[in-house]
């Protein structure tokens, strides 16, 4: 199985900062890799998928970058709404797995 | 508006079954690969199974194959996951989640826990 490590395990900012968060795979994903924001008590919501594709109604502040092995999520402009936890989840290769999380505190 | 709905989560013992549904609204069910994704507070999200929007060919994790079973009725817009054998490490929320690779929808959950 694709191992997915994210880093840091958490994260504290403040309004208007950018952040990036990143995410490794134990083996290339090629560009097969998505992020999603879970709030507390709520199931994931996906913000990126294959790599860079903004998801339909996300907020453009939210980006993502990256190729193979490593890929970053950039929040440009920290809101309050953005405090949550994010998941990478790598595609490429079956079982789809998922990094750890990131907790982002505002 | 896109709406799924899990249910048939709760208690059971070791070695006993559950039957989680999910049933969807808003969207053409029978276009759409469904999964099972659960999660867990010490071993985060973990996709279960994936079925085809036809029916056929369940795909599984190692942790469950054997144990678990994946269904749809495309005409009640449902979809099933009959889990048998459990074991106390399958204790986690359930989801229910749309997509062929990665999850566009998802349903709000369903706890089961595994304990005598």
């Amino acid at each position: 199985d694709i191992q997915m490590t994210q880093s840091p395990s958490t994260l504290s900012a403040s309004v208007g900062d950018r952040v990036t968060i990143t995410c490794r795979a134990s083996q290339s994903s090629r560009n097969w890799l998505a992020w999603y924001q879970q709030k507390p008590g709520k199931a994931p919501k996906v913000l990126i998928y294959q790599a860079s594709s903004l998801e339909s109604g996300v907020p453009s502040r939210f980006s993502g970058s990256g190729y193979g092995t490593e890929f970053t999520l950039t929040i440009s402009g920290l809101q309050p709404d953005d405090s949550a936890t994010y998941y990478c989840q790598q595609y490429n290769t079956f079982p789809w797995t998922f990094g750890q999380g990131t907790k982002v505190e505002i | 508006e896109v709406q799924l709905v899990e249910s048939g989560g709760g208690l059971a013992q070791p070695g006993g079954s559950l039957r989680l549904s999910c049933t969807a609204s808003g969207f053409t069910f029978d276009n759409f690969e469904m999964n099972w994704i659960r999660q867990t507070p010490g071993q985060g999200l973990e996709w279960v199974s994936n079925i085809s929007s036809s029916g056929s060919s369940p795909l599984y994790a190692d942790s469950v194959k054997g144990r678990f079973t994946t269904s749809r009725d495309n005409a009640k817009n449902s979809l099933f996951l009959q889990m048998n054998n459990l074991r106390a490490e399958d204790t986690a929320i359930y989801y229910c989640a749309t997509g062929a690779t990665y999850f566009q929808k998802w349903g709000q959950g369903t706890l089961v826990i595994v304990s005598s």
